[in-house]
């Protein structure tokens, strides 16, 4: 079955530390993969996707997602976590023609 | 201007009711999505329309009728709701329909079923 997982339910990280947030997939064929944030009472936003080409994507806020065919993982990541990145995230791919959408990581940025 | 615009922003309503949801996309696309997202975050796709035609209608009670008007606006219709209905719907848009075209969000109706 077509499956994303991103398993970790919440990622706690300092002020200024990298940060990760994890997702692996389960999808067959070469899947568009895609990062989302959400911030309290607010609507998913965009931050980036990975199509084809460079593993290493850059996207909105200064976050970046590594694709790893191999691995079948898309991990996010920032070379230095602010406090305002505390959001929940979104990992998603395609498959037949639609969306498959991860559980969401809960990204905490403590000062 | 508000790219996709969701109304009401909270909705509170006893079982059984009928009521809908509004949502409008001023970005000339073709696709618009209903999701509804639970207590615990968890993000379903309900229905997907291209050009006001039905593209995705996932396993959602047929008290659920979407229904689009022009390719602007994609509204949703509940009956007899019920608690299990309670939850957060978006809405969304995104220019094609084969699910690789970055999605755009609204901002969300809270709705409370008591």
């Amino acid at each position: 079955a077509q499956s994303v997982a991103q398993p970790e339910d919440q990622v706690n990280v300092a002020e200024g530390n990298p940060l990760t947030v994890k997702c692996t997939y389960s999808v067959s064929g070469n899947p568009y993969l895609f990062w989302y944030v959400q911030y309290p009472n607010r609507g998913l936003q965009f931050l980036l996707k990975y199509i084809t080409g460079d593993n290493l994507v850059k996207g909105s806020y200064g976050f970046e997602a590594e694709f790893n065919k191999s691995q079948t993982s898309f991990h996010l990541k920032k070379p230095s976590a602010l406090v305002s990145d505390s959001a929940l995230y979104f990992c998603a791919v395609t498959s037949n023609y639609q969306l498959i959408w991860g559980a969401g990581t809960k990204l905490i940025i403590k000062p | 201007d508000t790219a996709v615009s969701q109304t009401p922003k909270y909705l509170v309503t006893q079982m059984g009711n009928d009521k809908s949801i509004k949502c409008e996309q001023n970005l000339g696309h073709d696709t618009m999505y209903w999701y509804k997202q639970d207590s615990k975050k968890f993000l379903k796709i309900m229905f997907s329309y291209n050009n006001k035609e039905l593209i995705i209608n996932e396993t959602v009670p047929n008290r659920f009728s979407p229904k689009s008007p022009d390719k602007a606006h994609l509204n949703l219709h509940i009956n007899s709701l019920e608690l299990g209905d309670s939850a957060v719907y978006f809405c969304a848009s995104s220019q094609e329909t084969s699910g690789t075209d970055t999605q755009y969000f609204g901002p969300g109706t809270r709705l409370t079923v008591l």
